[in-house]
Parts: C-alpha cells; sequence; structure tokens
C-alpha cells in the first residue's frame, strides 16, 4: 500500500499570499496518477487536480499541481477567502487507492 | 446535474449489519466506476471500496476487506454497499463518489453528501 505523507498538518496565511502544500509518496505513484480534493466542513470533497498537474473542469487557474514520482505539490498562487478548507492528496496508480492525511489552511 | 444521494446509515449495534445505498441521477451509471469513501469523525478521508462499471473489477480497503460488499444495479441507477460484523471504528460519515473512468478504479469527480452510520452499543 502506498502511505501518503502531507505537510505540513495546519498552514496559516493571509488572503493574498501564496500557498504550497506537499503530499509525499512512500513509493513512487504510477503514471503520476494522483489527485487533490478541497474539503470544506458540511460539504463534500470538491476534485481540484487530478494526474498531479490536471485542472478539473472548475478549478480556477490560481491552484496547480505539480511533481512526480514521490513528491507532488499543490500551489495556490494567491489566497482567496474561500480557499480556506482541508486539502487532500490520493492516489489511484496503485490499489489500494489511498489518501493523505491532509492539510488544513487557515486563515492567519 | 450530477447527483448523488446517499441513505440507509443509522445506529447500528456492534456485531450487526447495514446496507447504504446511493441513488445516481444526472448521468449514466453504467459509463463510470463508483466508489465509497468514509471520514471519522475528527480524521481525514479514507476509501473504502470500488467497482467498474460491470462490477469486474471490484477493489476493498484491507480495513473492511472481508466484512463489506460493495455492488451496483445499472438499471436501477444505483449503487450499495453491504456492511457486516461492523465495528466501532467503522462509525463514519460514508460518501458514494463518482469516478472519472468507466473500466479501472481512479479519483472521484463528483461526491454525494453522505449517510453517517453510528456503531454503538
Amino acid at each position: 500500500e502506498i502511505v501518503l505523507t502531507q505537510s505540513p498538518g495546519t498552514l496559516s496565511l493571509s488572503p493574498g499570499e501564496r500557498a504550497t502544500l506537499s503530499c509525499r509518496a512512500s513509493q513512487s505513484v504510477s503514471s503520476n496518477s494522483l489527485a487533490w480534493y478541497q474539503h470544506k466542513p458540511g460539504q463534500a470533497p470538491r476534485l481540484l487536480i487530478s494526474g498531479a498537474s490536471g485542472r478539473a473542469t472548475g478549478t480556477p487557474d490560481r491552484f496547480s499541481g505539480s511533481g512526480s514520482g514521490t513528491d507532488f505539490t499543490l500551489t495556490i498562487s494567491s489566497l482567496e477567502p474561500e480557499d480556506f478548507a482541508v486539502f487532500y492528496c490520493q492516489q489511484y496508480g496503485s490499489s489500494p487507492i489511498t489518501f493523505g492525511q491532509g492539510t488544513r489552511l487557515e486563515i492567519k | 446535474e450530477v447527483q448523488l444521494v446517499e441513505s440507509g446509515g443509522g445506529l447500528v449495534q456492534p456485531g450487526r449489519s447495514l446496507r447504504l445505498s446511493c441513488a445516481a441521477s444526472g448521468f449514466t451509471l453504467d459509463d463510470y466506476a463508483m466508489h465509497w469513501v468514509r471520514q471519522a469523525p475528527g480524521k481525514g478521508l479514507e476509501w473504502v471500496s470500488g467497482i467498474t462499471w460491470n462490477s469486474g473489477t471490484i477493489g476493498y480497503a484491507d480495513s473492511v476487506k472481508g466484512r463489506f460488499t460493495i455492488s451496483r444495479d445499472n438499471a436501477k441507477n444505483s449503487l450499495y454497499l453491504q456492511m457486516n460484523s461492523l465495528r466501532a471504528e467503522d462509525t463514519a460519515l460514508y460518501y458514494c463518489a463518482k469516478d472519472k473512468a468507466t473500466v479501472s478504479l481512479r479519483y472521484f469527480d463528483y461526491w454525494g453528501q453522505g449517510t453517517l452510520v453510528i456503531v454503538s452499543s
């Protein structure tokens, strides 16, 4: 099973700042099969990125994904008030599908 | 508009069974793989199980293998999760999620609002 470790656990930033979230895999993720989700309390999770860097339909271009192999990054170029939430990475290159433990992005 | 509506959650005693359902609309169910993902109170997301369009490929997390069974009825636009031998650690909000793919288990582009399962005596 591929273990995904996200860092930091909590990130405190202000609107307008740049956010960088990390997701590290315990072994190489096949074909960069990595997705990112945003999850707000009381709502369903929302797909942001698939294939490590492909934005899902409706994902604003301030969100970008990068990385390959075992190291992946989600970057939010300039934080908007609605961006604050918990973010999860998920790998689908190997069975079983696994999620990271999440990074909480909070308003400073 | 894609809609996924879960039902069947509730309070159940340890060792008992429960069956969750997910009603899908706004898309053709048999064009996509489907999944169950859960979130325990205060915890992160955990993939539970997935099933391809024709049930040809089915996967389970190790934590539920042998106790949970996923199934689908494309004619009824429905996904199911039969949960047996329930444990306290199965307490969670269970989400139904649509895959982007048809013939493999990949990632989730639409999610329902979830149904809450509480396992307690």
